[in-house]
C-alpha cells in the first residue's frame, strides 16, 4: 500500500501567517492527491485536487503544489476560519491512502 | 444541489452485523463511482470502501476486505455499506462521498461495544 507520510502532526499558529503543510508519498502517486480541510463535528471539504487545482467556492489564498514525491498545501495569511485539520489523500490506486492529518491551533 | 445522507448506525455487539445506506440526490448517480471513508474518534480519515459506477468492480482495504461489502442500487441512487463480524475497531463515523470527494455526506456514528 501506499504511504502518505504528513508533517507536521500539529501546528501553532498566529492569524496572518503563511502555513504549509506536506505528504510525502511512499511511491509515485502523479498528481492524484486531494487535500481536505475538516473542522470539529464536521465532514471533510475538498479543498485542492489533483495535486494543484483549487476547488470551487476555496479562497484563493489556499494553494497546493508538487515536487517529486513531495505534495503540499499552503494557505497565505491564515484567517481564523482556517484553523481547523487538514487531511491529505492519494487516489492514484487502491487501496486509496489519506496522510495522518495536521492539527491547526491558534497561539 | 449535491446530497448525501448517511443512515443505519448504532450501538452493535463485536461480531455481529449491520449495514449503512446512503440516499443520494441531485446528481446523476449511476455516473459516479461512490467511497465509504471513516474516522475513529479522534483520529485521522481511513478509506473503507469503492464502488464502480455500475457495481462490477469493488475495491477494499485489508483491514476489511472480506468482512465489509459495499454495493449499489442505481434505481434508487443509494448506496450501502454491509459490515460483518464487526470488530471494536470499526467503531467509527462513517461517510458517504463521491469516490472524487468532491461531495461528502455529514456521516453516520457507527460504535462496536459489549
Amino acid at each position: 500500500d501506499i504511504q502518505m507520510t504528513q508533517s507536521p502532526s500539529s501546528m501553532s499558529v498566529s492569524l496572518g501567517d503563511t502555513v504549509t503543510i506536506t505528504c510525502r508519498a511512499s511511491q509515485d502517486v502523479g498528481i492524484y492527491v486531494n487535500w481536505f480541510q475538516q473542522k470539529p463535528g464536521k465532514s471533510p471539504r475538498r479543498m485542492i485536487y489533483r495535486a494543484t487545482n483549487l476547488a470551487d467556492g476555496v479562497p484563493s489564498r489556499f494553494s497546493g503544489s508538487r515536487s517529486g514525491s513531495d505534495y503540499s498545501l499552503t494557505i497565505s495569511s491564515l484567517e481564523s476560519e482556517d484553523v481547523a485539520d487538514y487531511h491529505c489523500l492519494q487516489y492514484d490506486e487502491y487501496p486509496h491512502t489519506f496522510g495522518a492529518g495536521t492539527k491547526l491551533e491558534l497561539k | 444541489e449535491v446530497q448525501l445522507v448517511e443512515s443505519g448506525g448504532g450501538l452493535v455487539q463485536p461480531g455481529r452485523s449491520l449495514k449503512l445506506s446512503c440516499a443520494a440526490s441531485g446528481f446523476t448517480f449511476s455516473n459516479y463511482y461512490m467511497a465509504w471513508v471513516r474516522q475513529a474518534p479522534k483520529k485521522g480519515l481511513e478509506w473503507v470502501a469503492t464502488i464502480s459506477t455500475s457495481g462490477s468492480r469493488t475495491y477494499y482495504p485489508d483491514s476489511v476486505k472480506g468482512r465489509f461489502t459495499i454495493s449499489r442500487d442505481n434505481a434508487k441512487s443509494s448506496l450501502y455499506l454491509q459490515m460483518n463480524s464487526l470488530k471494536s475497531e470499526d467503531t467509527a463515523t462513517y461517510y458517504c462521498a463521491r469516490d472524487n470527494s468532491d461531495y461528502w455526506g455529514q456521516g453516520v456514528m457507527v460504535t462496536v461495544s459489549s
